[in-house]
C-alpha cells in the first residue's frame, strides 16, 4: 500500500514554457500532498504544502505565481512549472500523506525536468 | 533555530554493520522518520520513531533518545544494494518536516 506515482517521469523543455507534473496516490487518499525540489548532491527543499480543496502554502523564497499547485482531489495535485528557465532545471519529487499528525509522508518516484 | 545533524558521508564493508547517527534540535518533537534515498531517485520510507527504544524491522533497526534528541539507523549484514543517502527528518510541534542532509553511505566488497 501507500503507492505514489508521478508524470511524468522525465521531460525536456525549450526556456519559456510551462510544464505540469502530476502527482497521484493510488491506494490512498491523502488530504496532504507535498512538493519538494532537489538539486543534484543536495537534500530534499520543500517548496509547497498543498492541501485538498485550498490554497497551497508556499515555503519562504518560493513563487507562487511561477509553481502553481491544484490539489483538486484527494488523489491528484499538480504542479505547474510557467515560464521554465534553465535555472528551473531540477529534481521534482512530490508526496503524499492521509493528513493525519504523525503520518508518514510516501514519495513518488520524482519527475528530472531539464530547461535549455 | 531548527537543526538536524548527520555525517556527510560513511564508508562500509559489504556483511558488516553499520550505524548512522542524527541529532536534532527542533521546536517541538512529534516523531522521527528515515528515508532511504538511491541516487537518481525519490526517497523511500524506513522507519519512524516517536517514542524512546529500538525499532526492530529486517536488517535495518532504528534507535530514538528524546531527552538526548538523539536517533540511530542501523543497518545489517550489509548489501551492495545499501549504498544509499539515508535522510533523517523530524516533525516538529507544527507537524512540519524538518530534513537532515542525508548521509551518503558508501558499500565496499
Amino acid at each position: 500500500g501507500a503507492v505514489v506515482s508521478q508524470h511524468p517521469s522525465r521531460v525536456i523543455c525549450k526556456s519559456g514554457t510551462s510544464v505540469k507534473i502530476e502527482c497521484r496516490s493510488l491506494d490512498f487518499q491523502a488530504t496532504t500532498m507535498f512538493w519538494y525540489r532537489q538539486f543534484p548532491k543536495q537534500s530534499l527543499m520543500l517548496m509547497a504544502t498543498s492541501n485538498e480543496g485550498s490554497k497551497a502554502t508556499y515555503e519562504q523564497g518560493v513563487e507562487k505565481d511561477k509553481f502553481l499547485i491544484n490539489h483538486a482531489s484527494l488523489t491528484l495535485s499538480t504542479l505547474t512549472v510557467t515560464s521554465a528557465h534553465p535555472e528551473d532545471s531540477s529534481f521534482y519529487i512530490c508526496s503524499a500523506a492521509t493528513g493525519q499528525p504523525q503520518e508518514t509522508q510516501y514519495f513518488g518516484p520524482g519527475t528530472r525536468l531539464l530547461v535549455l | 533555530g531548527q537543526n538536524i545533524d548527520q555525517p556527510t558521508e560513511m564508508t562500509a564493508t559489504e556483511g558488516a554493520i553499520v550505524q548512522i547517527n542524527c541529532t536534532y534540535q527542533t521546536s517541538g518533537f512529534n516523531g522521527l522518520f528515515w528515508y532511504q534515498q538511491h541516487a537518481g531517485e525519490a526517497p523511500t520510507f524506513l522507519s519512524y520513531n516517536v517514542l524512546d527504544g529500538l525499532e526492530e524491522k529486517g536488517r535495518f533497526s532504528s534507535f530514538l533518545s528524546r531527552s538526548k534528541g538523539y536517533s540511530y539507523l542501523l543497518l545489517k549484514e550489509l548489501q551492495m544494494k545499501d549504498s544509499a543517502s539515508y535522510l533523517c527528518a523530524v516533525m516538529d510541534s507544527n507537524y512540519q518536516l524538518i530534513w537532515g542532509a542525508g548521509t551518503k553511505l558508501i558499500i565496499k566488497p
